[in-house]
């Protein structure tokens, strides 16, 4: 099974400020497999990135992400008040076909 | 647009089995998608517990495979989950979805989850 371990646990920013979250995978992934998700309280999680840099329909383009073989990262370059919130990565292939990292929670300082 | 709506029971007992229906709305589910569950125990992080393809594939997370049982019916456009022998461990949020399993796969839609609790 490949393990997906955020870090940290907790970000804290102020709005404006750019962030970057870590995903790091325990074996080596397709850059093609991998994909971040973003989840606020009460709500599903919603599609941010997949193939590692492609952003899904309706993103703004302040969320990349980047990276390949076992680091990558998702950078929000502007952080708004809504984007406050956990971001999950996940990873398809393997057994389990698709795994989560714990998720990286991001909150306002 | 793309929906998704979980419906089935709040409340299961101990030993029990769980059924969840997924309508789909706005998207044929008899296309090149697979459809499935994913799970989120209260402040806890995401499982994938499996998904099916409408030719009646179905792919489980190894975890839960042999409690765990899916069915397609595309003239209601809706899937379904079952899942036996609940314990107080299946307490979650579960969540059906839309996943790509081609080029770059990704979950894409999701229902809004209704959360399953197990209790005597």
């Amino acid at each position: 099974e490949t393990v997906l371990t955020q870090s940290p646990d907790t970000l804290s920013f102020s709005p404006g400020e750019r962030a970057t979250l870590s995903c790091r995978a325990s074996q080596s992934l397709d850059s093609s497999y991998l994909a971040w998700y973003q989840q606020k309280a009460g709500q599903p999680p919603r599609l941010l990135i997949y193939g590692a840099s492609t952003r899904a329909t309706g993103i703004p383009d302040r969320f990349s992400g980047s990276g390949s073989g076992t680091d990558f990262t998702l950078t929000i370059s502007r952080l708004e008040p809504e984007d406050f919130a956990v971001y999950f990565c996940q990873q398809y292939g393997g057994s389990p076909l698709y795994t989560f990292g714990q998720g990286t929670k991001l909150e306002i300082k | 647009q793309v929906q998704l709506q979980e419906s089935g029971p709040g409340l299961v007992r101990p030993s029990e089995t769980l059924s969840l229906t997924c309508t789909v709305s706005g998207y044929s589910i008899d296309s090149a998608y697979h459809w499935g569950y994913i799970r989120q125990p209260p402040g806890k992080g995401l499982e994938w517990i499996g998904s099916i393809y409408p030719s009646g594939s179905t792919y489980s997370n190894p975890s839960l495979r042999s409690r765990v049982t899916f069915s397609v019916d595309t003239s209601k456009n809706q899937f379904s989950l079952r899942l036996t022998s609940m314990t107080a461990a299946d307490t979650a949020v579960y969540f059906c979805a839309r996943l790509y399993n081609g080029y770059q796969p990704r979950i894409d839609h999701w229902g809004q989850g209704t959360l399953v609790t197990v209790s005597s």
